[in-house]
């Protein structure tokens, strides 16, 4: 079975601290994708990379960055926490190509910025 | 554009009852279709999926049917149970490429006893 692991399921952090969200992944999937979820808005896409040390922009990429430095992991960066970035933050991957374009999902960081 | 619209929840439901939730979507080209689950306090799973028109997914007594014709792949079950409670997500596939899934809000189902 695929798993899809991530650091911390809950953190609490102040404004302005730099923070890192981890997901590993054990499947040698070459996709891997960060979201954040909220109330009434379902999941946004924040990055994602196809290949390590290969990233792109989703929907919403400000404020964050990414790093891939391999293969089965995938960062999530708040390089300054603000209270907007409270929110579920989920990990994805899947293979290239996908089948069907399914995706696996991690557990999900709950993340509280005071 | 691509979006993918769900009926607003919560839904609540008695268990036994049926479950409709419905999921209409807007993209180019033949996307796949899918189902997604969370339950409390865990990520998302997939329920079920749908890669062609006319296909129907089923798992855990949950159905959906690909409906090209009306770009809908709603959600039905016909007897739901407590253990069902849950917020449901509605995908489908983006074909600009990057393996990319487009989500609805998603919709809370709470089931009593």
């Amino acid at each position: 079975d695929v798993k899809v692991t991530q650091s911390s399921r809950y953190l609490v952090k102040r404004t302005g601290e730099k923070v890192f969200l981890e997901c590993v992944q054990d499947m040698d999937h070459e996709n891997m994708f960060w979201y954040r979820q909220d109330p009434g808005l379902g999941l946004r896409l924040i990055y994602f990379s196809y290949d390590v040390k290969m990233k792109e922009k989703g929907d919403i990429p400000e404020g964050y960055s990414v790093s891939r430095e391999k293969k089965e992991r995938f960062s999530l960066i708040l390089e300054s926490a603000s209270t907007n970035q409270t929110s579920m933050y989920l990990c994805a991957s899947n293979q290239n190509p996908p089948r069907d374009n399914e995706q696996f999902f991690g557990p999900g960081t709950r993340l509280t910025v005071l | 554009g691509n979006s993918v619209t769900q009926m607003e929840g919560p839904v609540t439901l008695s268990e036994e009852a049926f479950l409709t939730i419905n999921c209409t979507y807007t993209a180019t080209g033949y996307p796949s279709l899918f189902w997604y689950v969370q339950y409390p306090g865990e990520g998302l799973q997939l329920l079920l999926k749908a890669t062609k028109a006319d296909d129907k997914g089923s798992n855990k007594g949950f159905e959906a049917t690909y409906r090209k014709e009306t770009t809908s792949f709603h959600l039905e079950k016909g007897s739901v149970q407590v253990s069902d409670s849950a917020v449901y997500f509605c995908a489908h596939s983006f074909s600009g490429g990057y393996n990319k899934l487009i989500f609805g809000a998603g919709t809370r189902l709470a089931v009593h006893p």
